[in-house]
């Protein structure tokens, strides 16, 4: 079975710039979730997607991040415009039904902001 | 905000040793994850104890649960080198079940 895939591998963009994080979740999956890993430290949970509801954003800046998930399947994560705190690890995950059990993660996309 | 604390923070051992992490959380669960993570790479599950169980093994990993203490370890037996991670707990909680994530143990296991 394919896995979480995730594009691009690495972005470098200048702060002020916007970027967008694509995931395309194991199929089949309801559950979807984008988790902000900064270096040295535990992920955090940005947003969680259950089919195409959101069932928890409380903890994404949505003055400058916002995440969509087309048709129940694939997921966009954007930053517009990036600070350089924004730099981190950004990664996809999914569940095979409802939140808490088992997590895939994707290989993250490493985003740098200068 | 991180849910889980996992202690110690860093933790090198020599291969064939056991290795113990503990996890620390704060509200009350539906259930505990373990998952390991490689420099670089996402991180893969390891465990799911569920919030009514209090020991569970899986192969070489051996993981407790005391939800009166609200806290959790993970046992890791006759280390190898390839063990050598990252590891978090996460705890499943809230209405929607979210997955949160403690603050990870690096483990490094010197041959």
């Amino acid at each position: 079975e394919a896995g979480v895939a995730q594009s691009p591998r690495y972005k470098i963009i200048e702060k002020r710039q916007s970027v967008a994080f694509w995931c395309n979740p194991i199929s089949g999956h309801a559950t979807l979730y984008w988790y902000q890993q900064i270096l040295g430290q535990g992920p955090k949970l940005l947003i969680q997607f259950q089919n195409n509801g959101v069932v928890d954003d409380s903890q994404l800046p949505k003055d400058r991040f916002s995440a969509e998930r087309l048709k129940g399947v694939d997921s966009t994560l954007k930053i517009q415009p990036a600070k350089l705190e924004d730099s981190a690890v950004y990664l996809c995950a999914s569940s095979p039904a409802t939140g808490g059990t088992e997590a895939f993660f994707g290989q993250g996309t490493r985003l740098t902001v200068v | 905000s991180q849910q889980g604390e996992e202690d110690p923070q860093a933790l090198s051992i020599q291969e064939g040793e056991n290795a113990t992490m503990n996890c620390s959380y704060k509200t009350s669960i539906n259930n505990l994850q373990w998952y390991r993570q490689n420099s670089g790479r996402g991180l893969v599950h390891l465990i799911l104890i569920r919030s009514n169980e209090r020991e569970k093994h899986s192969g070489r990993l051996r993981v407790t649960l005391d939800t009166s203490k609200k806290s959790s370890s993970l046992l890791i037996t006759a280390s190898r080198a390839a063990d050598t991670a990252s590891y978090f707990c996460a705890t499943a909680s809230g209405s929607a079940r979210q997955l949160t994530f403690g603050s990870g143990t690096q483990l490094t296991v010197l041959p």
